[in-house]
């Protein structure tokens, strides 16, 4: 079935610093990556949407300029978390629809663990 | 804005127990997905529902979409150990964008 490929697992940053995420649809192409953030014990809150070739659409109070999306190919999307802060520890995931798939075909990725120090 | 609200918040029960939880919206939706998500993971796709009134099953899961397409509910037959995890109801919304918003979660703790 479909895969979606992320990375880093984990990381770990000094505050201040800048961490970038990938996420690689392997056996299909994503025109759209929708990136979610989940905080302990809640529910996966979507932040933005990428499409290739465009700009990211982001959901309100969302900085734009704090989480910076670039979707360059059909088949990578990243999310870069710059200035990063202690509050912005968190679990971020993407997902990608997966048009030719038989079902509902959202694909996640395994997640990335953000913690600032 | 949408919400999806499931209940119970959290269950801790016994192997071989048979589990129940369900997922309200304040609006109607036209699909219902329950999800499934491990400690550390993304969340996994456990049964779609498209139809107002449809049941679906898979193993030992079931799933209905309610006549009034704001609800839904998740059945588990038999639990086992494995089933440990959070599970979400979700729901696509924004017309073509297609995003999807997820439920609050029921945490299902399962004891040997």
């Amino acid at each position: 079935g479909a895969v979606v490929s992320q990375h880093p697992s984990w990381v770990i940053c000094k505050s201040g610093t800048s961490v970038k995420i990938e996420c690689r649809s392997l056996d299909f192409q994503a025109t759209t990556m929708f990136w979610y953030r989940q905080f302990p014990k809640q529910s996966l809150m979507l932040m933005a949407t990428s499409n290739e070739g465009s700009k990211a659409t982001y959901e309100q109070g969302v900085e734009k300029d704090k989480f910076l999306i670039n979707h360059a190919s059909l088949t990578l999307s990243t999310l870069t978390v710059t200035s990063a802060h202690p509050e912005d520890s968190s679990f971020y995931i993407c997902s990608a629809p997966d048009r030719g798939a038989r079902n509902y075909g959202y694909t996640f990725g395994s997640g990335t663990r953000l913690t600032v120090v | 804005g949408q919400q999806l609200n499931q209940s119970p918040q959290s269950m801790f029960i016994q192997e071989g127990e048979d589990v129940s939880m369900n997922c309200t919206s304040s609006s109607i939706f036209n699909t219902w997905l329950w999800y499934k998500q491990d400690p550390g993971e993304g969340p996994v796709l456990l049964i779609a529902l498209y139809k107002a009134g449809e049941l679906t099953s898979n193993g030992r899961l079931t799933a209905q979409f309610g006549i009034t397409r704001k609800d839904s509910f998740l059945n588990i037959s038999a639990s086992i150990p494995s089933d440990v995890g959070i599970y979400f109801c979700a729901g696509p919304y924004g017309g073509a964008t297609n995003k999807l918003i997820f439920g609050t979660g029921t945490l299902l703790a399962v004891q040997p």
